[in-house]
């Protein structure tokens, strides 16, 4: 059973489109929600999320964090070919002792020019 | 120094081999982690080191064996391992310790294909 769930799983835009990625989790004492950005390789930290409601910025990149209807989203204003990537997002929670970390599965966002 | 830096880039070895992954960071982060990632699938968490003890063992095969020797160092021993076992092995590390959680800043990865 999945319990970090993105959508949509894939994305095809124009240059200059706005976006919207999509993350809803389900688990048990939630941490944080973290989302990265993967082209070739290693995943790119963006952003980590913890509270409710405070949306963080990062030039045309923001994102939200929801814990009452467990989602987060990820904005991308201006969209540009650069940005074409996996966007990851990630849930850290613990049980006691145990600290676990889920990735969902990703979206591909293919920008053309 | 922001940097994860992991060795080698890529890796081909035998069933029988015996041979290490290497990753180092400069930044006095406390945490640090050992993913494995197979082509178009997320990363996922096979062990965490905090404050250079093992925290964290993802029911990982004894075939895989990490080790800590400080606080910048985090080793993956690899030895008879299996064809499925290529993947991108990602180290990353975090400023703070467990169970406390906190930004994960990722190396390059190595590349390693099992023949």
């Amino acid at each position: 059973e999945d319990k970090v769930v993105q959508s949509p799983l894939s994305l095809v835009v124009h240059e200059g489109d706005t976006v919207t990625l999509n993350c809803s989790y389900e688990v048990t004492n939630f941490r944080s929600l973290l989302w990265y950005k993967q082209e070739k390789k290693a995943p790119t930290f963006l952003f980590m999320l913890t509270s409710s409601g405070i949306e963080k910025k990062s030039g045309r990149l923001s994102s939200i964090l929801d814990k009452k209807e467990l989602f987060s989203i990820l904005n991308i204003t201006a969209t540009q070919t650069g940005d074409s990537a996996i966007y990851l997002c990630a849930v850290s929670y613990s049980g006691g002792s145990n600290y676990k970390l889920t990735f969902g599965k990703g979206t591909l966002l293919t920008v053309n020019p | 120094d922001t940097e994860v830096t992991q060795t080698p880039k890529h890796l081909v070895m035998g069933m029988t081999n015996k041979k290490s992954l290497k990753c180092e960071q400069h930044m006095g982060h406390r945490a640090m982690y050992w993913y494995k990632q197979k082509a178009k699938k997320p990363p996922e968490l096979m062990f965490v080191y905090s404050y250079e003890k093992l925290s964290i063992n993802e029911s990982v095969p004894s075939r895989f064996s990490p080790e800590c020797p400080n606080s910048s160092l985090l080793n993956l021993h690899l030895h008879a391992l299996q064809p499925e076992d290529s993947a991108l092995y990602l180290c990353a590390s975090s400023q703070v310790g467990l169970p406390y959680t906190d930004t994960q800043y990722f190396g390059p990865g190595t590349r390693l294909t099992v023949l």
